[in-house]
């Protein structure tokens, strides 16, 4: 148990639609990082959160969102979604910014776009 | 463009051999190379290697970094079939994005 908490573990929803992924940070962490792994793109980076501030995106779409609360959780938003959205999202936590922090992952969300 | 790249894809053994697993990387401002653990579930942490050189030891698995060759190697000795899982290789740039190769597939035989 890594100490990342995301909620859902499942979400099934059609096309079109918005959905919401909820990640909670390690105790004490400050940095909250969003990945996408889908079969046949690996993992995939998708935006970094350190205290409340944006620090860097990947390979996020617009139809993407994310936000980190001053809670320090952190909110994933697909908007949108189409068929190639259905993937693992894993998100991720470490203690600083500094690039060289070890990152903790989550048990994932299954998101499945119908 | 930074990438890594992982190698092999696959890889079967039996129990009690040694394995190696390699990964090279192509980045304009290196922080760090780390190597994760997948079985089903997230990947876990293994090793954060940030100097050349130095080798970083758990148990039966082994990592060093050569900076100056932009590459990392991953060892295992005395497989056993827990060691079964996708392993993969990551960096982090400058820029603070962390890019992940695809992974080796290792796969121990009883």
């Amino acid at each position: 148990d890594s100490g990342v908490t995301q909620t859902p573990k499942h979400l099934i929803t059609a096309t079109g639609q918005r959905v919401t992924l909820r990640c909670s940070p390690r105790s004490g962490d400050l940095s909250v990082y969003w990945y996408q792994q889908s079969l046949d793109q690996g993992l995939q980076f998708l935006i970094q959160y350190y205290n409340g501030e944006e620090r860097a995106k990947g390979n996020i779409l617009e139809r993407f969102s994310a936000q980190q609360f001053p809670d320090l959780h952190s909110e994933l938003n697909l908007s949108s979604l189409e068929l190639g959205d259905s993937a693992l999202y894993f998100c991720a936590s470490s203690a600083w910014d500094s690039g060289a922090d070890t990152q903790y992952f989550g048990p994932g969300t299954r998101l499945t776009v119908l | 463009e930074d990438k890594v790249v992982q190698s092999p894809l696959s890889l079967v053994v039996h129990e009690g051999d040694t394995v190696t697993l390699n990964c090279s990387y192509e980045v304009t401002n290196f922080r760090s190379l780390l190597w994760y653990k997948q079985e089903k579930k997230a990947p876990t942490f293994l090793f954060m290697l940030t100097s050349s050189g130095i080798e970083k030891k758990s148990g039966r698995l082994s990592s060093i970094l050569d900076k100056k060759e932009l590459f990392s190697i991953l060892n295992i000795t005395a497989t056993q079939t827990g060691d079964s899982a996708v392993y993969l290789c990551a960096f982090s740039s400058g820029t603070y994005k962390y890019i992940f190769g695809t992974g080796t597939r290792l796969k121990v035989l009883a």
